[in-house]
């Protein structure tokens, strides 16, 4: 199995933040890395995919860059409606999920 | 705009067979790749399997000896059973669009509880 490990897994923040998240592979994946957005009682949504490209309707606030086995999510400036739980996810070998990361009001 | 609903019991009891199904709207269920993700109360999602509409299948190894997907291309659905049910298989379930992929289309999840 390949272990996705996210830090922080805590991270206190304000709207106009720059928020940085990190996720780190057990071994090199490539660029097949995933990051997701879920909040309480909903589905993850899909923000990035392939390390960098952004899926279609999300905003540009959101990027993503890495290879091999550390990457990053980065929020340009932090939104209201950003205060969420970010996760990564492999999918070189199977697929698997990042701890997450919790984006919290400072 | 693809839609998908996952529907099926929100308890079993413990030693008992899951089944769930996930219909599939705004696409043909042909298209693509068809996964099951599970997600337990605060925890990481976890990656089940999935399924093609040839009937080609792929399982996560840790569940592959209790897991089948199963595929009906006639009503856009796809279904998951899970055997030998304990407490550790209580999870939000998910049907999401890809196999071992990103995921862009998920359902809103059903939440299975395990217990007598």
């Amino acid at each position: 199995d390949i272990q996705m490990t996210q830090s922080p897994s805590t991270l206190s923040a304000s709207v106009g933040d720059r928020v940085i998240i990190t996720c780190r592979a057990s071994q090199s994946i490539g660029t097949w890395l995933a990051w997701y957005q879920q909040k309480l009682g909903k589905a993850p949504k899909l923000l990035i995919y392939k390390a960098s490209n952004l899926e279609s309707g999300v905003p540009s606030r959101f990027s993503g860059s890495g290879s091999g086995t550390e990457f990053t999510l980065t929020i340009s400036r932090l939104q209201p409606d950003d205060f969420a739980t970010y996760y990564c996810q492999q999918y070189n070998s199977y697929s698997t999920f990042g701890q997450g990361t919790k984006v919290e009001a400072k | 705009q693809v839609q998908l609903q996952e529907s099926g019991p929100g308890l079993v009891k413990p030693s008992e067979t899951l089944s769930l199904s996930c219909t599939v709207s705004g696409d043909s269920i042909t298209s693509d790749y068809w996964s099951w993700i599970r997600q337990p109360p605060g925890k990481r999602p976890e990656w089940i399997g999935y399924i093609y509409y040839t009937g080609s299948t792929n399982f996560n190894p840790s569940l592959k000896s209790r897991v089948t997907i199963s595929v009906d291309t006639s009503k856009n659905q796809f279904s998951l059973k899970l055997t030998s049910l304990t407490a550790a298989d209580t999870a939000v379930y998910y049907c999401a669009r890809g196999r071992d992929s990103h995921y862009d289309r998920w359902g809103q999840g059903i939440l299975v509880t395990v217990s007598s």
